[in-house]
């Protein structure tokens, strides 16, 4: 099956400028995630849907950030305006599971886009 | 709110060696655990999914194991080799399948 892929690969942008980020999803994954991984540290969540509704967004800075999955595929994550500490690598992930009790499978994370704010 | 922390923050060994590293975590009550393993510049890829009702999973050279109770796991690579060289990732599951990560052990395996 074909991975979670995300575009651009790399961003560089000069502080108060806006970026869009765009994330498609393995076909029949019901939920996405969005996580910030700076530099040195793990991964930070900053947003899951499960189809196109959101199930926890409440790490998204939303005076700046914003998400959507309108038809409960592809994603975008959108910065405006971005500073200098939104520099990191933007990991999008999907699983086909809403819920790990569940018990079955996992993520599937795609090769991020990096972010670096001048 | 859970943490996951990872011991040592980064680690040099020469070939061949058996390596563990350390994960823990703050919250018992987690569901699943999962090992990535992430290159520079790179996204993550997953080694090894721990479901909650299980003590141990194994892939060729890697073995982790899951102790809720005492809030530890542990990554177990057996005779290293430099293409070991990445860092690793430890996380969390919660209910809603959401992942709480540990800081990353940088691990370097030297020829």
């Amino acid at each position: 099956e074909a991975g979670v892929a995300q575009s651009p690969r790399y961003k560089i942008i000069e502080k108060r400028q806006s970026v869009a980020f765009w994330c498609n999803p393995i076909s029949g994954h019901a939920t996405l995630y969005w996580y910030q991984q700076i530099l040195g540290q793990g991964p930070k969540l900053l947003i899951q849907f499960q189809n196109n509704g959101v199930v926890d967004d409440s790490q998204l800075p939303k005076d700046r950030f914003s998400a959507e999955r309108l038809k409960g595929v592809d994603s975008t994550l959108k910065i405006q305006p971005a500073k200098l500490e939104d520099s990191a690598v933007y990991l999008c992930a999907s699983s086909p599971l809403a819920r790990a009790a569940q018990g079955r499978g996992g993520y599937t994370f795609g090769s991020g886009t990096r972010l670096t704010v001048v | 709110k859970q943490e996951v922390t990872q011991i040592p923050a980064a680690l040099s060994v020469p070939e061949g060696e058996n390596l563990v590293l350390n994960c823990s975590f703050t919250d018992s009550a987690i569901y699943n655990l999962q090992w990535f393993r992430q290159d520079p510049g790179k996204g993550l890829t997953s080694l090894l999914l721990i479901q909650s009702s299980q003590r141990e999973q194994t892939s060729g050279r890697l073995n982790a194991s899951l102790d809720k109770s005492s809030g530890r796991s542990t990554l177990y690579i057996a005779a290293s080799q430099p293409g070991d060289s990445a860092t690793y990732l430890c996380a969390a599951y919660n209910a809603g399948n959401m992942l709480t990560f540990g800081g990353g052990t940088r691990l370097m395996v030297k020829p």
